[in-house]
């Protein structure tokens, strides 16, 4: 089974600062690789898909990078409504597995 | 608009069964992979089974020979037999449309199983 990795488990930001949230796989998923985010009791919402395709209307401020191993999931400028739980999954090997998550919560 | 509603969660005691559904619609369910993904009180998410557009289906092996994942193409309908239930199970169960690859491109509202005697 393939190992998410996220980092760091919560991270403290001001809105409008930069946040990036990093994703660590124990073997290569080559770009097949998820973000998406999750805030309290609702359900998570697709992100980003292939390691860097944001998925349908999701803000331009989200972004995605990496392939192999290491992914970044980058929020250029948080918002309010941004304060959340982000998660990533890798779909190259079955079981698909989730990192653990990252809360960005409000600094 | 794609639309996912589960049901059939509820409370049932250790070593009992349920059955979830998930009725689908706003797309061509046919050709659509279809998942169910857990989340146990307080933490992360996990894949619990998948089912392709070709029926071919997945398990994590903590529900292998315990739950079995279905479709119902005439109803746009996947389904979840949950037997032989243990409390480790407890969790709300997201129906999930599969994107192009196995990820998930729509989420359901989530039902929640508790197993707990």
């Amino acid at each position: 089974e393939i190992v998410m990795t996220q980092s760091p488990a919560t991270l403290s930001v001001s809105s409008g600062e930069r946040a990036t949230l990093s994703c660590r796989a124990s073997q290569s998923v080559t770009s097949n690789l998820a973000w998406y985010q999750q805030k309290f009791g609702q359900a998570p919402r697709l992100l980003i898909y292939g390691a860097s395709t944001g998925a349908t209307g999701v803000p331009a401020r989200f972004s995605g990078s990496g392939s192999g191993t290491e992914f970044t999931l980058t929020i250029s400028s948080l918002q309010s409504e941004d304060f959340a739980v982000y998660y990533c999954q890798q779909y190259n090997n079955w079981p698909f597995t989730f990192g653990g998550g990252t809360r960005v919560e409000i600094k | 608009e794609v639309q996912l509603l589960e049901s059939g969660g509820g409370l049932v005691q250790p070593g009992g069964s349920l059955r979830l559904s998930c009725a689908a619609s706003g797309f061509t369910f046919s050709i659509y992979g279809m998942s169910w993904v857990r989340q146990a009180p307080g933490t992360g998410l996990q894949w619990v089974s998948a089912i392709s557009g070709g029926d071919s289906t997945y398990y994590a092996d903590s529900v292998k020979g315990r739950f079995t994942i279905s479709r119902d193409t005439s109803k746009n309908t996947v389904h979840l037999q949950m037997n032989s239930l243990r409390v480790e199970d407890t969790a709300v169960y997201y129906c999930a449309k599969i994107g192009g690859g196995w990820f998930v491109s729509n989420w359901g509202q989530g039902t929640l199983v508790t197993v707990s005697s």
